[in-house]
């Protein structure tokens, strides 16, 4: 099964939003509303951010939202902070027998 | 609060075989509704899904790796294991274990453990 494809770079400047992709196709993304945000800092571990398209684990500020339109999710994150800049991946659910795939992976840069 | 722990060898030789374990606070694996994964990471590139064990002992893994992998549950131990045979120098990465609360909700990941593949 293929990654979802996301793309390598976003940037933005302090107190912007950024919006970040996540193409898949109609085995994953387009038939699950399963799909979930992970932001990687430098040499730590993953940390789940957004789940199920659109909900927030809690903890996690509202400045980041997720949608989903087709076989396309996204991320945003508004009023970018300093401790935004990370890696972030997505990953899709694509049915009981099987395990889904993760995103290629977004570097986003503050500015 | 939920914690996972990874651990285990640094350094693996050609051919032979890796084990991890993953040490659960604040849950029980034995409890049903989650699902238990390791998850690798190459240096400098994307995540990998190596397998998953749920609290009843099934297992899936991934295709790719099927058939050098094993996932194991302790559960007086409140552990689950990695084994990986036969492992290459492409096996190099960090792997990490974490907790699947249902279709991919990984929350929470291990700190994740760098193992190298060298002779």
């Amino acid at each position: 099964q293929s990654a979802l494809t996301q793309p390598p770079s976003a940037s933005g400047s302090p107190g912007q939003s950024v919006t970040i992709s996540c193409t898949g196709t109609s085995s994953d993304i387009g038939t699950y509303n399963y799909v979930s945000w992970y932001q990687q800092h430098p040499g730590k571990a993953p940390k789940l951010m957004i789940y199920e398209v659109n909900k927030r684990p809690s903890g996690v500020p509202d400045r980041f939202s997720g949608s989903k339109s087709g076989n396309t999710a996204s991320l945003t994150v508004s009023g970018l902070q300093a401790e935004d800049e990370a890696d972030y991946f997505c990953c899709s659910y694509a049915g009981s027998n099987n395990f889904g795939v993760f995103g290629t992976g977004t570097k986003v840069t503050v500015l | 609060q939920v914690q996972l722990q990874a651990s285990g060898p640094g350094l693996v030789k050609p051919s032979q075989t890796l084990s991890l374990t993953c040490t659960v606070s604040g849950d029980s694996i034995s409890s049903g509704g989650n699902s238990w994964s390791w998850i690798r990471q190459h240096p400098g590139k994307g995540l990998e899904w190596i397998g998953y064990i749920y609290y009843n002992d099934n297992t899936y893994y991934n295709p790719s790796l099927k058939t050098r992998v094993k996932i194991s549950l302790d559960t007086s131990k409140n552990q689950f294991s990695l084994e990986l045979r036969s492992v290459t120098a492409a096996d190099t990465a960090v792997y990490y274990c974490a907790r699947d609360r249902g279709k991919r909700r990984f929350d929470p990941w291990g700190q994740g453990t760098l193992v190298t593949v060298s002779s």
